[in-house]
Formats: structure tokens, C-alpha cells, sequence
């Protein structure tokens, strides 16, 4: 089984619609992020969690907001979709030294 | 500014070595990294090498660090078609949370 997993792996949805991905880890990792990756443009930090109660926003959060609600668990949430948000969605894993991340498959998000 | 620079596309014929390369800004990169991404899947790491090495061998992967040029390369020896996919430098700056990835190089094995 997969250490990370990620649902929905596809999704299509329309403007101004809420949407969520969600992500669960089975390496009992404290440290959980999501990655949105565009074509060209390598990976951009959307938001990254150290615990359950420590949650920060990275480069690019607007639009974006998250919940952990477990330390295996990491939601993202676009509450208001729109078509520039389509891209690929990762998220990742470390342990607390930060020092390896351990990548989902992805979400690919299109918003038409 | 961050900026993990890499050339976008490497063709390459199967049986060759592949040689792909990086240019990375924070010199107080502790650790550099290489990621595969195969199509429909997530980031895989290959290897990383700490800053204090020049160079660290794995099988057919040697990874090259310059740390005067802040330059990282990857070669892989004896190339598959297996090894078509999309790799990533990223540079994990000291006392950082921040892992900064490149734009990715898509590397094509021809038959």
C-alpha cells in the first residue's frame, strides 16, 4: 500500500465551486505540505503543517486554505475555484528533521 | 532571489549516459536533491547528496556537486527507456522548512 495517498487523482469542476483534495499518510510523518505544480514552473509551496496545530501558509496560499485534522490527514480546499487554479496537486510527507519529503501521486484539478 | 535553474528537455540514445544539470542560488544549501516524476505519478526521490560532498555514487546514478559554481548534475550511466521521465534538483536552504525545486527536466531515452 501506498505511504501517501491522495483522492481525488482526477477531478474536473467549474468556476466558483468549492472543492477539496484530500491527503492521508501512513508514515506517521508529523510534518505534512501541498505542492501545486504547473507545466514549466517546477513546484510552488501552497501550505505546510508541522503538527496538527502548527499550520502556515507558503508562496502561494491565496485562493487555497487547509485543515489537518489528524497528523495522517491533510485537506486542501479551494473555496471558490477558479480556471487559473488548474494544475497538479501534490502533497508531501517528512519526519520532523525535514531533511527527506515523501511525495503522493497527485491530484490533477482542472476548473473549467 | 530563489531560483533552482534547470534546461527543460534532454533526448538522449538508450545505452548512453544522460547528464542532467542544475544551477541552485542558496549557498547554504545543506542538502540537494533528485527527483523522478514518471507520467501519472507523484515525485520519487533518487538520491541527495549532502554539501560537504562533491560527488556520491548509487548504481548508475553519480551526482557531481560544485559548490563554488553552486552547480549539481546528474548522470546516469547506460540509459533505459525506463528512465524517460521528468527530474527535479531542489536545494533545501540551512534552518529552512523550504525545499526549492527546479522547473524540471524531461528526459526522452530513444530506442
Amino acid at each position: 500500500d501506498a505511504d501517501v495517498t491522495q483522492t481525488p487523482r482526477n477531478r474536473i469542476t467549474k468556476t466558483g465551486k468549492r472543492i477539496m483534495l484530500e491527503c492521508s499518510q501512513t508514515k506517521g510523518h508529523d510534518r505534512m505540505y501541498w505542492y501545486r505544480q504547473d507545466p514549466g514552473l517546477g513546484l510552488q509551496l501552497i501550505y505546510y503543517s508541522f503538527d496538527v496545530k502548527d499550520i502556515n501558509k507558503g508562496e502561494i496560499s491565496d485562493g487555497y486554505s487547509v485543515s489537518r485534522q489528524a497528523q495522517a490527514k491533510f485537506s486542501l480546499s479551494l473555496e471558490s475555484a477558479i480556471p487559473n487554479q488548474t494544475a497538479l496537486y501534490f502533497c508531501a510527507t517528512s519526519d520532523f528533521a525535514g531533511n527527506e519529503q515523501f511525495f503522493g501521486p497527485g491530484t490533477r484539478l482542472t476548473v473549467l | 532571489g530563489e531560483d533552482v535553474e534547470q534546461s527543460l528537455f534532454l533526448s538522449v540514445r538508450e545505452g548512453d549516459s544522460s547528464v542532467i544539470n542544475c544551477t541552485y542560488t542558496d549557498s547554504s544549501s545543506t542538502y540537494l536533491y533528485w527527483y523522478k516524476q514518471e507520467p501519472g505519478a507523484g515525485l520519487q526521490l533518487l538520491t541527495y547528496i549532502f554539501s560537504n560532498m562533491d560527488m556520491k555514487q548509487d548504481q548508475r546514478l553519480t551526482v557531481l556537486l560544485n559548490k563554488k559554481d553552486k552547480h549539481l548534475s546528474l548522470r546516469i550511466a547506460d540509459t533505459q527507456t525506463g528512465d524517460s521521465a521528468i527530474y527535479f534538483c531542489a536545494e533545501k536552504p540551512s534552518g529552512t522548512y523550504k525545499y526549492i525545486f527546479g522547473t524540471g527536466t524531461r528526459l526522452k531515452v530513444l530506442a
